[in-house]
């Protein structure tokens, strides 16, 4: 099946610094999403990307979708501690023009924000 | 506006019973999906409904597990003869009846965990 390899797996880093994280795919996507989960809680939609090449801004976050549609990127600029939690990439691909997406996640990326 | 609710948040129960989880979307999204997360992975896409029906299921989901969605509204999830390990977060997410692309977003809600002794 499709696999999703998301990088670092973790992050320690300090109140303030910026943070790069990355998701590649051995398969095309045509949507990407990127969520934050808390402990004990479902993922939060924070950006949708639907293009390739297409850069997304939500506040201090922005995304990217690769060119090749086999990556995307997420950065988030000058950290604060409420940005501690799991970051996870998610990709769908709608074989046949589907109107309908099953997610296939990435393992998440930790970030730990040190104030 | 309410999120995606689910019910129970945790459930215990003991290795061959029957369990029930319940999910009700957010209101006027017709598409709902069912996710099983397990410790330190991201979520793994179990089945998918619109409106009534049952459109995907995936080779996760054995012939112990059964997902309803009687009226296209709320959902249920039912895992019968529990083992070891079902042990997981069972989270369930719905989408929009909008236009292209934006119905490729899902919201998530908090999740069911299941623990099975």
């Amino acid at each position: 099946g499709q696999q999703l390899n998301q990088s670092p797996q973790s992050m320690f880093i300090q109140e303030g610094e910026d943070v790069s994280m990355n998701c590649t795919s051995s398969s095309i996507f045509n949507t990407w999403l990127w969520y934050k989960q808390d402990p004990g809680e479902g993922p939060v939609l924070l950006i949708a990307l639907y293009k390739a090449g297409e850069l997304t801004s939500n506040g201090r976050l922005t995304a990217q979708f690769g060119i090749t549609r086999k990556d995307s990127f997420l950065n988030i600029s000058a950290s604060i501690p409420s940005d501690v939690g799991i970051y996870f990439c998610a990709g769908i691909n709608t074989p046949g023009g589907t109107s309908y997406g099953k997610l296939t996640f990435g393992q998440g990326t930790i970030l730990t924000v040190h104030p | 506006d309410t999120g995606v609710s689910q019910d129970p948040r945790h459930k215990i129960t003991k290795r061959g019973q029957n369990v029930t989880f319940r999910c009700d979307p957010i209101s006027e999204h017709n598409r709902l999906y069912w996710y099983r997360q397990t410790l330190g992975q991201g979520p793994e896409f179990l089945t998918y409904f619109q409106n009534e029906a049952q459109l995907e299921k995936s080779r996760l989901l054995s012939d112990r597990f059964s997902a309803e969605r009687p009226k296209g509204s709320f959902s249920t999830l039912e895992i019968q003869r529990t083992e070891q390990g079902d042990s997981a977060m069972y989270l369930c997410a719905s989408s929009p009846v909008v236009q292209h692309p934006t119905f490729y977003q899902q919201y998530f809600g908090p999740g069911t965990r299941l623990t099975v002794t």
